[in-house]
């Protein structure tokens, strides 16, 4: 079984400050997939980004940044100086190769991003 | 606008009525989802369509639920004799044959209200 949690239900900040949103999954496969969608209040969601297994380099992205620690199972995303349009919920979800879960996304309950200005 | 549509994206129905939601993938991708996203919480696997092939089912899709791709382009999902429980967001997604890898385009959803 696969299983995401993302222990922030609702977060917080004011413009320009940083923030991390928590990442942790659980998943007996050796090779899997990591990735993180944002879905604004319009409703889609939006690939930001995907990391497999076997890959643990940290990765930047603009003001985006993602830290994958495959020893304590956690992907974790961090906002840089954020803006009010990052305001949106923000979802981590974890595909692998097991038998039934093969297309499946397992997705997080999702973190509510809330940037004051 | 090339990506995912579906339509309708409101539907306001009486218990025990049918339903039918339609998905329209990005063109080239052979891949199809179906997701269902209750309130606070992430969206849920459905169901799975290779080109027309419809290769997995969730326990959640219970017999009342069927889905359809009979051309492997778009994609309708019907609800007999809904229930109040129906009530969810149903998203759809495409994604290029990429494996494990390949990222899901979601479109923005259709939203069943079942009074």
């Amino acid at each position: 079984a696969q299983k995401v949690t993302q222990a922030q239900t609702e977060i917080s900040v004011v413009e320009k400050e940083d923030v991390t949103l928590d990442c942790v999954y659980e998943t007996r496969d050796t090779t899997y997939y990591l990735f993180w969608y944002k879905q604004p209040p319009s409703g889609e969601l939006v690939f930001l980004i995907r990391r497999n297994s076997f890959d643990e380099q940290n990765e930047i992205s603009g003001r985006y940044s993602w830290n994958f620690q495959k020893s304590t199972s956690s992907f974790n995303f961090t906002i840089t100086a954020s803006q009010v349009v990052d305001s949106a919920v923000y979802f981590c979800a974890l595909r692998g190769r097991s038998s039934g879960s093969a297309r499946q996304l397992t997705f997080g309950s999702g973190t509510q991003l809330t940037v004051l200005p | 606008d090339t990506g995912v549509s579906q339509n309708p994206r409101h539907k306001i129905t009486k218990r025990g009525q049918n339903v039918t939601f339609r998905c329209d993938p990005i063109s080239e991708h052979n891949r199809l989802y179906w997701y269902r996203q209750t309130l606070g919480q992430g969206p849920e696997f459905l169901t799975y369509f290779q080109n027309e092939a419809q290769l997995e089912k969730s326990r959640l899709l219970s017999d009342r639920f069927s889905a359809e791709r009979p051309k492997g382009s778009f994609s309708t999902l019907e609800i007999q004799r809904t229930e109040q429980g129906d009530s969810a967001m149903y998203l759809c997604a495409s994604s290029l044959g990429r494996g494990q890898a390949g990222e899901l385009f979601f479109g923005e959803g259709s939203r069943l209200t079942v009074l």
